[in-house]
């Protein structure tokens, strides 16, 4: 099973700032099938990027994601003050499906 | 526009079955991987299975033992059951659509607790 570490646990910035949020591998993910998700209280998930780099649709371009093998980025290039949220990896080349612990973005 | 909904029961006894439905709205059975996740209160996600229409599955081992995962064409909905719960089993219950695995849409969950 592959297990995805996301760091750090929390992150505290200001809006127009900008986020980065790590996920890092147990093994290498194959084809960098790998997806991001942003979650706010109350809320399912809701899908961001997948295949590492490519956003879903509706999701604004200032979300951006990087990375192959064991390590990937997240990167929000300007805080809006709706970004603000926890955020999920989660491999998918592997079975089974994992996903990281998650990393919170709160308002500093 | 794809909606999807979960049904259940909401409280569970411990060491019965749970069982829940999800239906789907704005797209065929047949067009996704039909997924179920979960997440205790507070905590973070964990996938237990999925299937497609034409039979193919794939569960969490961790779960597998306990685990049964169908789908209705005629109804345009899955189901899942968990059998032998205990309150480790509480959660919020989402059933969701994936594409190669990752999942672009989901229900808005419903809350399982397994108390006596």
């Amino acid at each position: 099973e592959i297990v995805l570490t996301q760091s750090p646990g929390t992150l505290s910035l200001s809006p127009g700032e900008r986020a980065t949020l790590s996920c890092r591998a147990s093994q290498s993910v194959s084809s960098s099938y790998l997806a991001w998700y942003q979650q706010k209280p109350g809320q399912p998930p809701r899908l961001l990027l997948y295949g590492a780099s490519s956003r879903a649709t509706g999701i604004p371009d200032r979300f951006s994601g990087s990375g192959s093998g064991t390590d990937f980025t997240l990167t929000i290039s300007r805080l809006e003050p709706e970004d603000f949220a926890v955020y999920y990896c989660q491999q998918y080349g592997s079975s089974p499906i994992t996903f990281g612990q998650g990393t919170r973005l709160e308002i500093q | 526009q794809v909606q999807l909904q979960e049904s259940g029961p909401g409280l569970v006894k411990p060491s019965e079955t749970l069982s829940l439905t999800c239906s789907v709205s704005g797209a065929s059975i047949r067009s996704y991987y039909w997924t179920w996740i979960r997440q205790p209160p507070g905590k973070g996600l964990e996938w237990i299975a999925y299937m497609y229409y034409i039979g193919v599955t794939n569960y969490n081992p961790s779960l597998k033992s306990r685990v049964t995962i169908s789908v209705d064409t005629s109804m345009n909905q899955f189901s899942l059951q968990l059998s032998s719960v205990t309150a480790a089993d509480t959660a919020i219950y989402y059933c969701a659509a994936a594409s190669n695995g990752y999942l672009i849409y989901w229900g808005q969950g419903t809350l399982i607790t397994v108390s006596s």
